[in-house]
């Protein structure tokens, strides 16, 4: 497709699980954004990537946390035991490389974890 | 560090009616700011943006927003709004001089349109 795409686009799993979210961005699109997106909060940010290497990762909230990204392509966002408090819409961007951007972010339509 | 506030978290208003989104910023250095609106079950969408020039920018769907520097605010407008219009919306500000498309988002204010 066209657009970013997100998978799952909902998961529900037990307290203490890990889970896996996968991002697709546009084709062509070298930077990469993991976004949390929880009621009330607004969007915080997670980490940053341009290409494969992240030199942003300062909003992942704890080292539960961790985030990948190969051939410059898809990532995937990993939460390990999960808590209660992860519950949330977990949202990807992409852009054009970072030189270049100024500051349309195109989104996916998240994925929506719910932590039970 | 820069960070965004969105002075209310819901506005309801009639349809055709003025509609006035407010966003404040606290920066010291110079800004790139955004509006991205998020239709119920869908992604975020870029509404507008100022980087640099006139202070009145303009959207899509007749949404306009004008940079205060003194004020340090980009409040959103539109003259008369349709029910379509019901979504939430989010300011984001980005440093200027960054070389990442960082955004850093303000908890969104939820524009409710009714008949």
């Amino acid at each position: 497709g066209a657009g970013v795409s997100q998978s799952p686009s909902n998961k529900v799993t037990e307290k203490g699980k890990d889970v896996e979210l996968r991002c697709d961005p546009i084709s062509g699109h070298t930077a990469l954004y993991w976004y949390r997106q929880s009621l009330g909060q607004g969007l915080e940010f997670l980490i940053y990537f341009q290409g494969n290497s992240a030199p942003d990762k300062s909003g992942l909230p704890s080292d539960r946390f961790s985030a990948e990204r190969t051939g410059g392509s898809v990532s995937t966002l990993t939460i390990q035991r999960t808590q209660q408090e992860d519950s949330a819409v977990y949202l990807c961007a992409s852009s054009l490389a970072s030189v270049e951007n100024t500051g349309e972010l195109f989104f996916g339509e998240g994925s929506r974890l719910t932590v039970l | 560090a820069q960070s965004v506030t969105q002075l209310d978290s819901q506005v309801p208003v009639f349809e055709e009616a003025p509609v006035e989104l407010r966003c404040n910023y606290s920066s010291s250095v110079s800004v790139y700011l955004f509006w991205y609106v998020q239709y119920p079950n869908q992604g975020l969408q870029l509404l507008l943006k100022y980087l640099s020039g006139s202070t009145l920018v303009k959207g899509i769907n007749g949404f306009e927003a004008e940079f205060n520097k003194s004020q340090t605010s980009f409040h959103l407008r539109k003259p008369s709004v349709h029910i379509s219009d019901t979504a939430e919306y989010f300011c984001a500000v980005k440093r200027g001089s960054s070389n990442t498309g960082k955004l850093i988002f303000g908890q969104g204010t939820t524009l409710q349109v009714k008949p």
